[in-house]
């Protein structure tokens, strides 16, 4: 199985920051890689799909890249909306397996 | 505009049996993959099943297999998840998601295995 590890587990920013969020696989997941967003009492909404590609309807503030086993999720200017919980997700083999999650808090 | 409704959840004894349903709209369903994800308590999201558009292969993780079973109707637009022997730790809120690489989620139904 493929382990994603996520990085960091935790962020305190402030409204305005650049922030980034990691994931590295256990192998070579071919840019297969997507990022969720979650508020508390909701389902998780996809922000960017296959790396660096983003949903419909999500702000271009969002980005994400990365190639082999490394990946990123990037929020250029956070706006209060933003504080929530992110996670990371390989669909390149089955079982897809999921980063723990980062929780993004308002300093 | 993709719906994705699940139904079925509730309070289950260790060892018994419990059926989710997920009635979809707003996209042609025979045309996609479909797949059940969950989400313990206060924890990470873990992959539960997939199934092919036309319902003929299945995927499983090892936490799983053998206990669940995903199947679908394509004709009533509904995706199936049977869970048997059911165990403490699949207590989790599980939602229905569209393709293996999840675009789209219900708003998620709360299991809860516990005597």
């Amino acid at each position: 199985d493929i382990q994603m590890t996520q990085s960091p587990s935790f962020l305190s920013a402030s409204v305005g920051d650049r922030v980034t969020i990691n994931c590295k696989a256990s192998q070579n997941i071919n840019k297969y890689l997507n990022w969720y967003q979650q508020k508390l009492g909701e389902a998780p909404k996809r922000l960017i799909y296959n790396t660096n590609n983003l949903q419909t309807g999500i702000p271009s503030r969002f980005s994400g890249s990365g190639s082999g086993t490394d990946y990123t999720l990037t929020i250029s200017s956070l706006q209060p909306e933003d504080f929530a919980t992110y996670f990371c997700l390989q669909h390149n083999s089955f079982p897809n397996t999921f980063g723990a999650g980062t929780k993004l808090e308002l300093k | 505009e993709v719906q994705l409704v699940e139904t079925g959840g509730g309070l289950v004894q260790p060892g018994r049996s419990l059926k989710l349903s997920c009635v979809a709209s707003g996209f042609t369903f025979n045309n996609y993959w479909m797949s059940w994800t969950r989400q313990a308590p206060g924890k990470g999201l873990e992959w539960v099943a997939s199934i092919t558009n036309s319902g003929g292969s299945t995927y499983y993780p090892d936490s799983v297999k053998g206990r669940f079973t995903i199947s679908r109707d394509n004709a009533q637009n509904t995706l199936y998840l049977q869970m048997n022997s059911l165990r403490s730790e699949d207590t989790a809120t599980y939602y229905c998601t569209r393709l293996a690489s999840a675009d789209y989620w219900g708003q998620g139904v709360m299991v809860t295995v516990s005597s």
